[in-house]
C-alpha cells in the first residue's frame, strides 16, 4: 500500500466545514483510498472511500485530484462529536488483510 | 446483527500469565485482524486471516499466537505477558467485493500487564 501523509491536528469550528488534507503520491492504480475516523476509546469507524471520482454519502465528501496524489475529507457541517482522530488510508485489493493504519489526523472541533 | 463483538472488555495480567482475547463476527466475513493500539499511538497489525485455516503475520506478530477454525471466530493468544504487551486490543473483519475493503471494528479489550 501506498505511504499517506497528514498533518497531526486541526482545529475546526462548530457548524463551519471540516477538510481533513491528505498525501498519497505513490498511490498505484487500483490501490482506493480510505478514511477511518477513531472516536475517543472505541473502535475505528469506517467513513468512505473512492478511486478516482468525487465519492459523498451521508457521512462525509471525498475529494481525490485527478493525479490521485492527494485527496481531502469534508465534513461539511461539523459537530462537537466528530472530534476524533481521522486515518486516511491507500489501499489495494493485492495487499488483502494488510490494512495498514498511520498516524491520523487529531481533529479538535471547538464550539 | 452484533457485528464484531470481543470478549473480556479489560484484563490485568500478570508478567508471565497467559490469556486468551475473544473475537466473534456475526456477518459471514472472509476476514479478520487484530490490531493494537498504544497510547497516543496508531493501530499496528498483528495477524490476519483471509479465512478459516489460513492465518498470517502483520507488522508485530512476536508474543502472539491466531488461530481460525471457523468463520465466525478468530482468537488472539498471549503466552507469557510482559509489560510491553499493556495495550488496547482491536479485532476487526472485512469482506472484499471488487477490490474494496471495508472493516468493522469491535469496542476494544483493555490489556494490563504489571
Amino acid at each position: 500500500d501506498a505511504k499517506t501523509t497528514q498533518p497531526p491536528s486541526m482545529d475546526c469550528a462548530e457548524g463551519r466545514a471540516a477538510n481533513l488534507p491528505c498525501n498519497h503520491s505513490t498511490i498505484s492504480g487500483n490501490e482506493y483510498v480510505y478514511w477511518y475516523r477513531q472516536i475517543h476509546s472505541q473502535g475505528p469507524q469506517y467513513i468512505i472511500h473512492g478511486l478516482k471520482n468525487n465519492e459523498t454519502n451521508e457521512m462525509a465528501s471525498l475529494i481525490i485530484t485527478e493525479d490521485r496524489k492527494s485527496s481531502t475529507l469534508i465534513l461539511p457541517h461539523a459537530t462537537l462529536r466528530d472530534t476524533a482522530v481521522y486515518y486516511c488510508i491507500a489501499h489495494g485489493s493485492s495487499n488483502t488483510g494488510k490494512l495498514i493504519f498511520g498516524q491520523g489526523t487529531t481533529l479538535q472541533v471547538k464550539p | 446483527n452484533a457485528g464484531v463483538t470481543q470478549t473480556p472488555k479489560f484484563r490485568i495480567l500478570k508478567i508471565g500469565q497467559s490469556m486468551t482475547l475473544q473475537c466473534a463476527q456475526d456477518m459471514n466475513h472472509n476476514y479478520m485482524y487484530w490490531y493494537r493500539q498504544d497510547p497516543g499511538m496508531g493501530l499496528k497489525l498483528i495477524y490476519y486471516s483471509v479465512g478459516a485455516g489460513i492465518t498470517d503475520k502483520g507488522e508485530v506478530p512476536n508474543g502472539y499466537n491466531v488461530s481460525r477454525s471457523t468463520t465466525e471466530d478468530f482468537p488472539l493468544r498471549l503466552e507469557l505477558a510482559a509489560p510491553s504487551q499493556t495495550s488496547v486490543y482491536f479485532c476487526a473483519s472485512s469482506l472484499e467485493t471488487g477490490g474494496v475493503e471495508t472493516q468493522y471494528f469491535g469496542p476494544g479489550t483493555r490489556l494490563l500487564v504489571l
